[in-house]
């Protein structure tokens, strides 16, 4: 069974710091995905890290994939309020790439 | 990315009816769908796997009898919940995918039942 854990659960930080998600998980797969989640919306798509040593960036935003530690992280740099919302993280089987078991998510909190 | 349409947004029901929640791929056809389920503060759980003219497969735990699932056709899933109670109020989220796409997300239905 695949398990993903995430942490921090809950993440209060100052505008202008710099923070790092963790995710991880308990078997071998090759495709995590990051998304971002507003009170009561649907998520909203991040990341998709596809390959070891796989880093993207997207503002103030890097996704990067270790498949060998079985380690994602999310880091945010200079965080802004804007940024203030769930993050979760979702990892897929192999050869099922569409199902996904989700973490249990990181509520962040950006403070002025 | 591609577009999934979920309807309704909201809805209310009473105790002991029946809702009825649509998944629609609008662009794409989606051989696959999935349904979650998200209780407050919590994380996404999956409910079920539905492949287009195929029985849905249901998580451990998930009353088939009760989590109705049809996906007639590629480009429409349901899932109604049948007599529903207040623990069955929560946040459903469907997916959908191609067989070599990622899935994407519709915009999640707030059910309430009181």
């Amino acid at each position: 069974e695949l398990k993903v854990e995430q942490n921090p659960l809950f993440l209060s930080m100052q505008e202008g710091k710099n923070y790092t998600i963790y995710c991880n998980y308990s078997t071998t797969s090759d495709r995590l995905y990051w998304y971002r989640q507003d009170p009561g919306k649907s998520l909203e798509s991040l990341f998709v890290l596809l390959s070891n040593g796989a880093v993207k960036q997207e503002g103030r935003l890097m996704a990067s994939l270790d498949t060998k530690a079985r380690l994602s992280t999310l880091h945010i740099t200079a965080a802004v309020h804007d940024l203030s919302a769930t993050y979760f993280c979702a990892v897929a089987l192999l050869r099922s790439a569409r199902q996904l078991t989700f973490g249990s998510g990181t509520q962040l909190t950006v403070l002025p | 990315g591609a577009v999934v349409s979920q309807h309704p947004s909201r809805v209310i029901c009473k105790s002991g009816t029946s809702v009825k929640i649509e998944c629609r791929s609008l662009d794409f056809q989606a051989t696959t769908m999935f349904w979650y389920r998200q209780f407050p503060k919590q994380s996404l759980m999956l409910m079920a796997t539905s492949n287009e003219g195929s029985k849905a497969t249901y998580e451990q735990g998930v009353e088939k009898d009760k989590f109705l699932i049809n996906h007639a056709s590629l480009t429409l899933s349901t899932l109604t919940v049948t007599s529903a109670h207040p623990e069955d109020s929560s946040f459903y989220i469907c997916s959908a995918s191609t067989s070599n796409t990622e899935a994407f997300f519709g915009q999640g239905t707030r059910l309430t039942v009181v």
